[in-house]
Protein backbone atom coordinates (compact mmCIF):
# COMPACT_ATOMS: atom_id res chain seq x y z
CA UNK A 1 0.00 0.00 0.00
CA UNK A 2 0.58 3.63 0.11
CA UNK A 3 2.46 5.36 3.49
CA UNK A 4 4.24 7.86 4.46
CA UNK A 5 6.82 7.36 8.01
CA UNK A 6 8.46 10.60 9.16
CA UNK A 7 10.91 11.68 12.06
CA UNK A 8 9.21 11.76 15.33
CA UNK A 9 8.99 14.95 17.02
CA UNK A 10 8.87 17.26 18.89
CA UNK A 11 11.88 19.07 17.53
CA UNK A 12 13.20 21.95 19.53
CA UNK A 13 16.65 23.92 17.96
CA UNK A 14 18.16 27.02 18.68
CA UNK A 15 18.09 29.87 15.78
CA UNK A 16 20.38 29.61 12.73
CA UNK A 17 20.75 26.17 13.73
CA UNK A 18 20.81 22.99 10.43
CA UNK A 19 17.69 21.06 10.58
CA UNK A 20 16.86 17.50 8.96
CA UNK A 21 13.53 16.14 8.95
CA UNK A 22 13.57 11.79 7.67
CA UNK A 23 10.82 10.57 6.13
CA UNK A 24 10.67 7.61 4.05
CA UNK A 25 7.84 6.39 1.90
CA UNK A 26 6.46 2.94 -0.13
CA UNK A 27 4.14 3.56 -2.44
CA UNK A 28 2.25 1.31 -5.39
CA UNK A 29 2.99 2.83 -8.67
CA UNK A 30 5.16 6.01 -9.05
CA UNK A 31 4.69 8.57 -6.35
CA UNK A 32 4.96 12.32 -6.28
CA UNK A 33 6.46 13.63 -3.21
CA UNK A 34 5.32 16.73 -1.01
CA UNK A 35 6.17 18.87 2.37
CA UNK A 36 3.94 20.50 3.83
CA UNK A 37 3.69 23.00 7.05
CA UNK A 38 1.34 23.97 8.95
CA UNK A 39 1.27 27.35 11.45
CA UNK A 40 -0.72 27.63 14.21
CA UNK A 41 -4.61 27.53 13.61
CA UNK A 42 -3.60 27.40 9.90
CA UNK A 43 -4.70 25.08 7.56
CA UNK A 44 -2.01 23.06 5.84
CA UNK A 45 0.21 25.23 2.74
CA UNK A 46 2.72 23.52 0.63
CA UNK A 47 5.76 23.87 1.03
CA UNK A 48 7.78 22.03 -1.84
CA UNK A 49 7.37 18.97 -3.92
CA UNK A 50 9.53 17.08 -6.47
CA UNK A 51 7.51 14.57 -9.21
CA UNK A 52 10.41 12.24 -10.40
CA UNK A 53 13.82 10.49 -8.50
CA UNK A 54 16.66 12.75 -8.14
CA UNK A 55 14.30 15.95 -8.61
CA UNK A 56 15.25 18.56 -5.70
CA UNK A 57 12.73 20.68 -4.32
CA UNK A 58 13.20 24.13 -3.04
CA UNK A 59 11.13 26.82 -1.14
CA UNK A 60 12.31 29.77 1.52
CA UNK A 61 15.32 27.71 2.23
CA UNK A 62 14.15 24.29 2.51
CA UNK A 63 15.22 21.64 0.36
CA UNK A 64 14.16 18.01 -0.02
CA UNK A 65 15.55 15.46 -2.52
CA UNK A 66 13.41 12.60 -4.29
CA UNK A 67 16.12 9.45 -3.61
CA UNK A 68 13.97 6.50 -5.39
CA UNK A 69 16.71 4.33 -4.02
CA UNK A 70 16.25 5.09 -0.20
CA UNK A 71 12.53 5.58 -0.85
CA UNK A 72 13.23 8.85 1.10
CA UNK A 73 12.56 13.01 0.86
CA UNK A 74 13.94 14.36 3.98
CA UNK A 75 13.82 17.67 4.76
CA UNK A 76 16.54 20.28 4.91
CA UNK A 77 17.39 23.90 6.05
CA UNK A 78 20.59 25.32 6.80
CA UNK A 79 20.05 27.55 9.28
CA UNK A 80 16.29 28.37 10.51
CA UNK A 81 14.45 30.78 11.96
CA UNK A 82 12.37 31.55 15.02
CA UNK A 83 9.21 32.03 12.25
CA UNK A 84 10.09 28.85 10.68
CA UNK A 85 8.00 27.07 14.23
CA UNK A 86 5.56 24.92 12.66
CA UNK A 87 4.41 20.74 11.82
CA UNK A 88 6.05 19.73 9.16
CA UNK A 89 4.13 16.86 7.26
CA UNK A 90 5.73 14.75 4.66
CA UNK A 91 3.18 13.56 1.94
CA UNK A 92 2.64 11.13 -1.40
CA UNK A 93 0.79 11.20 -4.23
CA UNK A 94 0.44 8.50 -6.32
CA UNK A 95 -2.30 9.77 -8.89
CA UNK A 96 -2.45 13.67 -9.93
CA UNK A 97 -5.15 15.11 -8.95
CA UNK A 98 -6.30 12.51 -6.27
CA UNK A 99 -5.85 11.91 -2.78
CA UNK A 100 -2.76 12.57 -0.55
CA UNK A 101 -1.19 10.08 2.06
CA UNK A 102 0.41 12.31 4.79
CA UNK A 103 3.26 11.23 7.68
CA UNK A 104 2.09 12.25 11.06
CA UNK A 105 3.79 15.66 11.25
CA UNK A 106 6.88 16.60 12.91
CA UNK A 107 6.54 19.54 15.14
CA UNK A 108 9.69 22.10 15.15
CA UNK A 109 9.90 24.85 17.74
CA UNK A 110 13.06 27.47 16.64
CA UNK A 111 13.79 29.50 20.06
CA UNK A 112 16.16 32.38 20.02
CA UNK B 1 -8.62 35.74 -5.21
CA UNK B 2 -9.93 34.04 -2.04
CA UNK B 3 -9.12 31.00 -0.20
CA UNK B 4 -11.01 28.39 0.84
CA UNK B 5 -13.61 29.00 4.02
CA UNK B 6 -14.62 26.82 6.15
CA UNK B 7 -17.74 26.97 7.97
CA UNK B 8 -17.90 26.35 11.50
CA UNK B 9 -14.32 26.78 12.62
CA UNK B 10 -15.52 25.29 16.13
CA UNK B 11 -18.51 22.99 17.54
CA UNK B 12 -19.05 20.56 19.85
CA UNK B 13 -21.99 17.45 19.81
CA UNK B 14 -23.30 14.77 21.22
CA UNK B 15 -22.75 11.26 20.32
CA UNK B 16 -25.04 9.54 18.25
CA UNK B 17 -26.14 13.50 16.36
CA UNK B 18 -25.69 14.33 12.62
CA UNK B 19 -23.35 17.20 11.47
CA UNK B 20 -22.90 18.93 8.31
CA UNK B 21 -19.49 20.99 7.56
CA UNK B 22 -19.39 23.26 5.02
CA UNK B 23 -16.53 24.45 2.43
CA UNK B 24 -16.19 27.35 0.15
CA UNK B 25 -13.61 26.09 -2.49
CA UNK B 26 -10.84 28.51 -4.12
CA UNK B 27 -12.25 31.05 -7.14
CA UNK B 28 -11.62 28.76 -10.26
CA UNK B 29 -11.01 25.74 -8.40
CA UNK B 30 -13.48 22.92 -9.55
CA UNK B 31 -12.42 19.58 -7.06
CA UNK B 32 -12.54 19.84 -3.87
CA UNK B 33 -11.24 17.20 -1.05
CA UNK B 34 -11.81 16.36 2.53
CA UNK B 35 -9.22 15.27 5.03
CA UNK B 36 -9.58 14.14 8.91
CA UNK B 37 -7.16 15.13 11.20
CA UNK B 38 -7.16 13.60 14.58
CA UNK B 39 -5.03 15.13 17.26
CA UNK B 40 -1.40 14.80 16.46
CA UNK B 41 -1.69 12.72 13.41
CA UNK B 42 -1.43 13.42 9.80
CA UNK B 43 -4.55 14.35 7.90
CA UNK B 44 -6.80 11.36 6.26
CA UNK B 45 -8.21 11.60 2.68
CA UNK B 46 -11.87 10.91 3.20
CA UNK B 47 -13.10 11.92 0.01
CA UNK B 48 -13.32 13.92 -3.34
CA UNK B 49 -15.52 15.70 -5.44
CA UNK B 50 -15.76 16.38 -8.71
CA UNK B 51 -18.56 17.41 -11.02
CA UNK B 52 -20.79 17.02 -8.19
CA UNK B 53 -20.10 13.63 -8.39
CA UNK B 54 -17.62 11.57 -5.66
CA UNK B 55 -14.63 11.08 -6.84
CA UNK B 56 -12.43 8.57 -4.99
CA UNK B 57 -12.95 7.75 -1.40
CA UNK B 58 -10.61 6.97 1.77
CA UNK B 59 -11.23 3.98 4.36
CA UNK B 60 -14.14 5.68 6.02
CA UNK B 61 -17.43 4.47 6.65
CA UNK B 62 -20.43 5.19 4.55
CA UNK B 63 -21.79 7.80 7.57
CA UNK B 64 -19.30 9.87 6.22
CA UNK B 65 -21.01 12.06 3.04
CA UNK B 66 -20.49 14.67 0.85
CA UNK B 67 -22.22 16.63 -1.79
CA UNK B 68 -20.41 18.92 -4.01
CA UNK B 69 -22.62 22.10 -5.85
CA UNK B 70 -22.82 23.96 -8.32
CA UNK B 71 -20.46 26.85 -7.38
CA UNK B 72 -18.06 24.03 -6.52
CA UNK B 73 -19.01 24.80 -2.98
CA UNK B 74 -18.99 21.47 -0.77
CA UNK B 75 -20.26 19.68 2.39
CA UNK B 76 -19.40 16.94 4.63
CA UNK B 77 -21.95 15.32 6.51
CA UNK B 78 -21.31 12.76 9.37
CA UNK B 79 -24.55 10.45 10.61
CA UNK B 80 -24.26 8.73 13.95
CA UNK B 81 -21.22 10.63 15.54
CA UNK B 82 -19.16 8.93 17.47
CA UNK B 83 -16.35 10.11 20.12
CA UNK B 84 -13.40 8.59 17.69
CA UNK B 85 -14.84 11.26 14.98
CA UNK B 86 -13.41 14.19 17.25
CA UNK B 87 -11.02 15.70 14.73
CA UNK B 88 -10.22 18.39 12.91
CA UNK B 89 -11.71 18.61 9.03
CA UNK B 90 -9.92 20.09 6.56
CA UNK B 91 -11.10 21.28 3.08
CA UNK B 92 -8.89 21.62 0.10
CA UNK B 93 -9.69 22.74 -3.93
CA UNK B 94 -8.14 22.27 -6.44
CA UNK B 95 -8.42 22.76 -10.23
CA UNK B 96 -8.86 18.87 -12.34
CA UNK B 97 -7.12 18.23 -14.52
CA UNK B 98 -4.27 20.56 -14.38
CA UNK B 99 -1.10 18.22 -13.07
CA UNK B 100 0.43 20.73 -10.77
CA UNK B 101 -0.69 19.60 -7.66
CA UNK B 102 -1.92 23.25 -6.32
CA UNK B 103 -4.56 22.43 -3.52
CA UNK B 104 -5.16 25.03 -1.59
CA UNK B 105 -6.50 24.12 2.26
CA UNK B 106 -8.97 25.60 4.53
CA UNK B 107 -8.05 26.16 8.12
CA UNK B 108 -10.32 23.47 9.05
CA UNK B 109 -13.13 22.94 11.54
CA UNK B 110 -12.31 21.53 14.98
CA UNK B 111 -14.87 18.80 15.74
CA UNK B 112 -15.82 17.66 19.18
CA UNK B 113 -17.97 14.89 20.39
CA UNK B 114 -18.98 14.13 23.67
Amino acid sequence: GNSVTQMEGPVTLSEEAFLTINCTYTATGYPSLFWYVQYPGEGLQLLLKATKADDKGSNKGFEATYRKETTSFHLEKGSVQVSDSAVYFCALSVSAGNQFYFGTGTSLTVIP
Amino acid sequence: ETGVTQSPTHLIKTRGQQVTLRCSSQSGHNTVSWYQQALGQGPQFIFQYYREEENGRGNFPPRFSGLQFPNYSSELNVNALELDDSALYLCASSLAGVQNYVYTFGSGTRLTVV
